[in-house]
């Protein structure tokens, strides 16, 4: 298996614009995972899904932020209107279940100018 | 409230030494404490997993223990090497709510020849 893969790895965007992180689990995999890291308040849990329903999004910072999982082995991102406090590393993750060893992706950093 | 708090921030060693990173929890109730390792530009990257019934837990040259009454952890290093030069990030599972996760802000190790 490739393991969880995540695009784009890099996005510079200007700020208002829309953006689009996408993801792909592991197959197999019932729990995906989003998180932001950054160098002040390291990994931050956003939301989860299970069984591609949304279980947690309480770590959803505002409004603008909106994720989904429209089937088992896709979820996206988006960030709409961006700002520059949302440059980050977005990281991905899926396990078999929501206590289980979650494998992240590659993450994806984006950078709002 | 649930916190999670590593020790040392950061840490520089002579490849070949010892070396024991600190990880303290504030989460209740307690589910799993997970080690995670993070390379520079990479997701974490999961060492170990424990419960509340098991104290040490290897993996290869990453040792750790959980001590549950004091709600400590801490992971060995044996015989550093350079590629051990890494974040690690402590991630406490539990809390009330599912398997909702705390994750600590990291120590940040560097070994040096």
């Amino acid at each position: 298996d490739a393991g969880v893969i995540q695009s784009p790895r890099h996005e510079v965007t200007e700020m208002g614009q829309e953006v689009t992180l996408r993801c792909k689990p592991i197959s197999g995999h019932n729990s995906l995972f989003w998180y932001r890291q950054t160098m002040m308040r390291g990994l931050e849990l956003l939301i989860y899904f299970n069984n591609n329903v949304p279980i947690d999004d309480s770590g959803m910072p505002e409004d603008r932020f909106s994720a989904k999982m429209p089937n088992a082995s896709f979820s996206t991102l988006k960030i709409q209107p961006s700002e520059p406090r949302d440059s980050a590393v977005y990281f991905c993750a899926s396990s078999h279940s929501s206590g289980a060893e979650a494998f992240f992706g590659q993450g994806t950093r984006l950078t709002v100018v | 409230k649930n916190q999670v708090e590593q020790s040392p921030q950061s840490l520089i060693i002579l490849e070949g030494k010892n070396c024991t990173l600190q990880c303290n929890y504030t989460v209740s109730p307690f589910s799993n404490l997970r080690w995670y390792k993070q390379d520079t530009g990479r997701g974490p990257v999961s060492l170990t997993i424990m419960t509340f019934s098991e104290n040490t837990k290897s993996n290869g040259r990453y040792t750790a223990t959980l001590d549950a009454d004091t709600k400590q952890s801490s992971l060995h290093i044996t015989a550093s090497q350079l590629s051990d030069s890494a974040s690690y990030i402590c991630v406490v599972s539990g809390g009330g709510g599912g398997n909702k996760l705390t994750f600590g802000t990291g120590t940040q190790l560097k070994v040096e020849l």
